[in-house]
């Protein structure tokens, strides 16, 4: 399967603040996705992150408040701005992919990073 | 619009057999996928169907019915470590569109 990493894992911010995600794939893909994971909850789509143009919103998100990077197809950053304690959650990274062995386009997570905003 | 339903908690015993239902209402379907999601880590890939029937892999088994808009997660041999969430999620489109996932079901496992 595709290695994703993500930096930083976690981390500990000021109310106010910005906080830049990385998401790093060591292969080529097309498809990124970013998600939130509240505590508890399951997985919410922010937005597809577009290499060579503006990411897609899901409703809920947007653009100012959730910048998103895709400078190529291996890389993509998501920024948290002007952050809330409403922002504390687990911000995962996702790819589609395919590799030998496993069913075609399945999405894979990073190891996520986890926000405390206080 | 998408809805997609799995029970919210279930336990099961070590060395049993344990079903986890989900139901889907969506647009399209392109595929059903489950992942295991240990807490404080990342989903982990399980199974994926696309046609009717059973998919089998080593313990776990996964079956899809599209008529009824209905899977199930068969885990046997219940093994401490298989205490987890249980995600259910499903393509609507063809194309490059991101799964979208049910709550989650939290098994937990007890001796």
């Amino acid at each position: 399967s595709a290695v994703i990493s993500q930096k930083p894992s976690r981390d500990i911010c000021q109310r106010g603040t910005s906080l830049t995600i990385q998401c790093q794939v060591d292969s080529q893909v097309t498809m990124m996705f970013w998600y939130r994971q509240q505590p508890g909850q399951s997985l919410t789509l922010i937005a597809t992150a577009n290499q060579g143009s503006e990411a897609t919103y899901e409703s809920g998100f947007v653009i100012d408040k959730f910048p998103i990077s895709r400078p190529n197809l291996t890389f993509s950053t998501l920024t948290v701005s002007n952050m809330s304690p409403e922002d504390s959650s687990i911000y995962l990274c996702s790819v589609e992919a395919f590799f030998a062995g496993g069913p075609t386009d399945t999405q894979y997570f990073g190891p996520g990073t986890r926000l405390t905003v206080l | 619009g998408q809805n997609i339903d799995q029970p919210t908690e279930m336990t099961a015993t070590e060395g049993a057999i344990v079903q986890i239902n989900c139901t889907y209402q969506t647009s399209g379907f392109n595929g059903l996928f489950w992942y295991q999601q240990h807490a404080g880590e990342a989903p982990t890939f399980l199974s994926y169907n696309v046609l009717d029937g059973l998919e089998e892999k080593g313990r776990f088994s996964s079956f899809l019915s599209r008529s009824k808009g209905y899977s199930y997660l068969l885990l046997k041999e219940l093994q401490m470590k298989d205490s987890a969430s249980y995600l259910c999620a499903v393509r609507d489109n063809k194309g490059n569109t991101p799964l979208v996932f049910g709550k989650g079901t939290r098994l937990s496992v007890i001796a």
